[in-house]
């Protein structure tokens, strides 16, 4: 089946604009992950949900990051009045099940959303 | 917090055995990850290990001492195509369950 997909691929924005970024996981997966990588690291958690509801959003660098996943698929997460320091690779992930209890399922990756802002 | 360190970058020649370290530090260690990160592209998952000993699947293996904190990830017969970054990631009760990743390894296999 189709895999864990996000929208824009690329996206280049003014500083001060908001961006809002799209993930669709898997079909059935329960859980979502966001997280931002830089060049030549590994990622970085930002925030993660099961179902609809957000559990774990330590990872969100500030205020102006929001994600949410109102209907447990789709995810979006939105940046506000973005910075030069925002542009990363951002990527999303999937699993069929989530962090509680230490599941074996591994997170499926999604391409990734390169995010430049100017 | 974690700390997880892995070599930034090993050169092995095709056929060889690569052997690539990751070091942890956890308070309530639940797993680790090992993803294979080609360039450019979204990293894919290779294997878990959350008990003490090697797993092995076909030219990956994987290795995981808690007791000292250590894993290792084993690639036997290197082809060109295993040339790609390899990450290790650890999860931690202590810290809700999320995945830590480290910095990457990159491997580069020449011919």
């Amino acid at each position: 089946g189709a895999g864990v997909s996000q929208s824009p691929r690329y996206k280049v924005t003014k500083r001060g604009q908001d961006v809002a970024l799209r993930c669709d996981p898997i079909s059935g997966h329960v859980s979502l992950y966001w997280y931002r990588q830089a060049l030549g690291q590994g990622p970085e958690f930002l925030t993660y949900f099961n179902y609809e509801a957000q559990q774990d959003k330590s990872g969100l660098p500030n205020d102006r990051f929001s994600a949410e996943r109102p209907e447990g698929s789709i995810s979006t997460l939105t940046i506000q009045r973005t910075e030069q320091r925002d542009s990363a690779m951002y990527r999303c992930a999937s699993s069929k099940t989530g962090l509680a209890g230490g599941s074996s399922y591994e997170q499926y990756f999604g391409p990734g959303t390169r995010l430049t802002v100017t | 917090g974690q700390n997880i360190d892995q070599p930034t970058e090993m050169t092995a020649t095709e056929g060889a055995i690569v052997q690539i370290n990751c070091t942890y530090q956890t308070s309530g260690f639940n797993g680790l990850f090992w993803y294979q990160q080609h360039a450019g592209e979204a990293p894919t998952f290779l294997s878990y290990n959350v008990l003490d000993g090697l797993e092995e699947k076909g030219r990956f293996s994987s290795f995981l001492s808690r007791s000292k904190g250590y894993s290792y990830l084993l690639l036997k017969e290197l082809q060109m195509k295993d040339s790609a970054s390899y990450l290790c990631a650890v999860r931690d009760r202590a810290a809700g369950n999320k995945l830590t990743f480290g910095g990457g390894t990159r491997v580069l296999v020449k011919p």
